[in-house]
């Protein structure tokens, strides 16, 4: 079983398109992020979620928004995509609290790979 | 803000050779992970360290946290083709969340 699944795996879509990417954990964590790695592999955070509540929000275009609707999903949403979007989007999730370490072990989904054209 | 800086940017290897990558966190840290991501791949846990000096094997790797809790390294000894990937370190400070290091992307020529 899956503990971070994310979809689409790939997507290639026009620039000024709207776009989605659906992520669930069945891992029963608290906390799920986004992260953007791009073509030099920087893993950069995008956004961060705990129990359904905004916590980061990194330096990203409002035209990103993420979405929570329980704390087991975590879709993003892209509006008026650009060139610049390409990247490969990975879904996290880890837990908040825990006693046994590495309790804050972060599990990542196995990407969505954007290309914008 | 925190800084995690990680070197060498790439390493390249014949395979049987050793391989190690440094990273470095502008402020001191709670704890600090590796992470491995295979080419096409996403990342995966390898371990975490926690204490001062401390230092964890895992079969040929060898992980160490240092003393001022600020740098950390991982040694891969006798590199074989199955250790090709991108190895990243993040770091976390108290009350912050993981900062991720650039990565070392590292390639064994076989």
């Amino acid at each position: 079983d899956t503990a971070v699944s994310q979809t689409p795996k790939y997507l290639v879509t026009q620039m000024g398109n709207d776009k989605s990417i659906k992520c669930e954990q069945n891992l029963g964590h608290d906390t799920m992020y986004w992260y953007k790695q791009d073509s030099k592999k920087f893993l950069k955070i995008m956004f961060s979620y705990n129990n359904k509540e905004l916590i980061i929000n990194e330096t990203v275009p409002n035209r990103f928004s993420p979405k929570s609707p329980d704390k087991a999903h975590l879709n993003l949403h892209i509006n008026s995509l650009e060139l610049g979007d390409s990247a490969v989007y990975f879904c996290a999730s880890s837990q908040v609290f825990g006693t046994d370490p590495p309790w804050d072990t972060i599990y990542f989904g196995e990407g969505s790979w954007l290309t914008v054209v | 803000g925190q800084q995690v800086m990680q070197i060498p940017q790439y390493q390249h290897v014949q395979e049987g050779e050793d391989f190690t990558t440094y990273c470095n966190s502008s402020t001191t840290l709670s704890n600090i992970q590796w992470y491995k991501q295979r080419p096409g791949g996403h990342p995966v846990f390898l371990i975490q360290l926690v204490k001062s000096g401390e230092v964890k094997k895992q079969k040929r790797l060898t992980f160490q946290f240092g003393e001022a809790k600020k740098n950390s390294s991982l040694h891969i000894t006798a590199t074989q083709t199955t250790d090709v990937g991108t190895y990243f370190c993040a770091g976390k400070a108290d009350g912050q969340n993981f900062v991720f290091g650039p990565g070392t992307r590292l390639s064994v020529l076989p």
